[in-house]
């Protein structure tokens, strides 16, 4: 399983552009790019996940880079409700999908 | 569809005691998964399930067992409690489909062992 490296934590004001860059150098050919957002006292909810180059939903951007040895998630005019912490994930479904959670970056956005 | 759930919310334990963590999800999903959440840490993986009768250790499995039977449920059984097993601990699913694969989490049960 690839290793991810993320900032610790961040800071943000409302309305601003927020970018999370993880670092996966281990990355394997079959393996994707997942990224979950988690409130206090909830459990983890899908954000977005991708492959190669960019993709994006309704609530953010993922973009990966050709060598895919990292990858960035934007979050476009964030609010106070963004305030969460976010976890880049990396893998793929030969290991049986089991799946490795870092630390996670903890983002606060202020007013 | 009630998702994932998670049985009890809370649960104080003695040392030494034992006690079931229920989890069942109503989605049909073959992979299962049980998580530990220490206060301002990450996930840590404890147990996951790739369908019936089939299991496999995370990276935390000491201390806890897991069992399942039915595609729906996935119990995690903590015997001889001990304070570090205080945390949280989350269930989840694995929905395999496109465009993308999607795990959804239960609400959580908190446990303090004293």
């Amino acid at each position: 399983l690839a290793k991810t490296t993320q900032p610790i934590s961040m800071d943000s004001y409302e309305g601003q552009e927020v970018n999370i860059t993880c670092s996966h150098n281990n990355i394997a050919t079959n393996d994707y790019i997942t990224w979950y957002q988690q409130f206090p006292s909830q459990g983890p909810r899908f954000i977005i996940q991708g492959y190669k180059t960019k993709v994006t939903n309704e609530v953010a951007s993922l973009f990966i880079p050709a060598d895919r040895k990292s990858s960035t998630l934007s979050l476009p005019r964030v609010s106070l409700s963004d305030t969460a912490v976010y976890y880049c994930l990396v893998g793929d479904d030969t290991g049986g999908f089991k799946t490795i959670f870092g630390a996670g970056t903890r983002l606060f956005v202020k007013a | 569809n009630a998702g994932v759930t998670q049985t009890p919310k809370f649960r104080i334990l003695k040392i030494g005691q034992s006690m079931t963590l229920q989890c069942t999800q109503d989605m049909n999903h073959n992979y299962m998964y049980w998580y530990r959440q220490d206060p301002g840490m990450g996930l840590k993986l404890i147990y996951y399930s790739v369908g019936a009768g089939i299991t496999d250790k995370g990276e935390v499995p000491n201390g806890y067992n897991v069992s399942r039977s039915t595609t729906e449920d996935f119990p995690l059984r903590l015997e001889l409690a001990a304070p570090s097993q205080t945390s949280v601990y989350f269930c989840a699913s694995l929905r395999l489909a496109e465009p993308h694969n999607e795990q959804f989490f239960g609400p959580g049960t908190r446990l303090t062992v004293l």
